[in-house]
């Protein structure tokens, strides 16, 4: 059973630019959810992907935008980057959009905006 | 609006001693409460969760508690080892589909 993993792990992009973030969710999981964790703080959630509509988002603007595909990868797309959107992204899978259960993260996309 | 609090930033403790973090949620009227660590520029990873109509839930030297009264959940690690240092996040869950995080404690235990 593979675990939840993301790419790229590193990037830099410059401010106006657009970023593409991917993730591959654990095997036999359905629902994926985006945080985005600037340094020192906790994760914040961006939004939530349940079979591939949108069932749950944060206090995001709609520059912030994802994609799940029919496997449950997704996909977290930033358009017009802020110096402030530099943090580490992270993704985690769970097997069921709602209930009790844990989240799996991955080991997240770090952005830096110069 | 929401908010959830975790008591400080920052908690130091000797190896040995009990390390105990707080978590406080107001404007929520969660389902269950999840505890989580992080390890520098690592994703978070799963401790325990604790659904509202328990008091108490222990996992080898972990106890967490939930008070749905206070609106307060405890988190204890026991005979702490410098392995346990790691910045810890509480996750209240209500029957929304997402979950949110608080800040987080950083705890640092010394040899």
């Amino acid at each position: 059973e593979t675990g939840v993993t993301q790419s790229p792990t590193h990037l830099i992009k410059t401010r106006g630019q657009q970023v593409t973030l991917r993730c591959s969710s654990q095997s036999g999981h359905n629902t994926v959810s985006w945080y985005q964790q600037a340094l020192g703080q906790g994760p914040q959630f961006i939004f939530q992907y349940y079979r591939e509509e949108e069932n749950g988002r944060g206090n995001f603007p709609p520059r912030f935008s994802g994609l799940q595909f029919p496997n449950y990868s997704s996909e977290l797309n930033v358009n017009a980057l802020e110096l402030d959107d530099s943090a580490l992204y992270l993704c985690a899978s769970r097997p069921r959009t709602s209930g009790a259960g844990e989240l799996f993260f991955g080991e997240g996309s770090r952005l830096t905006v110069l | 609006s929401q908010k959830i609090e975790q008591n400080s930033e920052a908690l130091n403790i000797q190896e040995g001693k009990t390390a105990t973090l707080t978590c406080n949620y107001t404007n929520y009227s969660p389902a269950y409460l999840q505890w989580y660590r992080q390890d520098p520029g690592r994703g978070p990873v799963f401790l325990l969760l604790i659904r509202e109509n328990e008091k108490e839930k222990r996992k080898e030297r972990l106890k967490v508690t939930f008070d749905t009264t206070l609106k307060q959940s405890l988190f204890h690690i026991t005979a702490s080892q410098p392995a346990d240092s790691a910045t810890y996040l509480c996750a209240p869950q209500d029957n929304n589909n997402d979950m949110r995080f608080g800040a987080g404690t950083r705890l640092t235990v010394k040899p």
